[in-house]
């Protein structure tokens, strides 16, 4: 069973679509996360909930909204997409709130904006 | 300057050899430390932890080092399996981790 997982695992779209990509853990975790993997390879944290509740809002355009519907699904929906959101998007999650605990990471999804 | 900052390498070394990686980090009051690994085209996998003491697990051995600021990994008697991108990462503040943007290791038989 995998523990992280992120559908699609490739996106490609036209600028301007909207688009969105589900994630799921089974672990039980309280926590979770999205990141964003640009092309120089630097992982930079976008989005971070807590039993549903939004905890870390980096700075992130407003085109960017995370959902969570609940503690075990974070989602992860993107208006009007633009050719820097090319990267890879991973999500994570953690046993609880706190940079000390271990974070699982999901397989990612390859986004390609043309 | 970044907040955590490795050489991206890469480190091109024989099997068997030793090889050390360092990752400065600018926020003093950072706390907590990890340093994962990413294969190509995968997601990162904690390695290990870095702990005040340091930590050491088979053949790798992570250190922290508060007045200079930096946190080291050490591989002894690397195996080709090793070649990957290694990612160190630390806490900002008790919620966020910021990555550095990795240090590549190819390891050649």
């Amino acid at each position: 069973d995998t523990a992280v997982s992120q559908t699609p695992k490739y996106l490609v779209t036209q600028m301007g679509n909207d688009k969105s990509i589900k994630c799921e853990q089974n672990l039980g975790h309280d926590t979770m996360y999205w990141y964003k993997q640009d092309s120089k390879k630097f992982l930079k944290i976008m989005f971070s909930y807590n039993n549903k509740e939004l905890i870390i809002n980096e700075t992130v355009p407003n085109r960017f909204s995370p959902k969570s519907p609940d503690k075990a699904h974070l989602n992860l929906h993107i208006n009007s997409l633009e050719l820097g959101d090319s990267a890879v998007y991973f999500c994570a999650s953690s046993e609880r709130q706190g940079a000390y605990n271990e974070q699982f990471f999901g397989p990612g999804t390859r986004l390609t904006v043309l | 300057r970044k907040e955590v900052e490795q050489d991206p390498g890469p480190f091109n070394v024989p099997e068997g050899a030793t090889v050390a990686f360092n990752c400065t980090y600018s926020n003093s009051a950072s706390q907590s430390f990890f340093w994962y690994r990413q294969d190509c085209r995968k997601e990162p996998k904690l390695l290990m932890s870095v702990y005040s003491s340091g930590n050491e697990d088979g053949r790798f051995t992570a250190q922290l080092n508060r007045a200079s600021q930096y946190i080291s990994l050490l591989i002894r008697d690397s195996k080709l399996s090793d070649s990957a991108t290694y990612l160190c990462a630390g806490s900002v503040d008790g919620n966020k981790l910021v990555f550095g943007a990795g240090t590549i290791l190819r390891v050649k038989s």
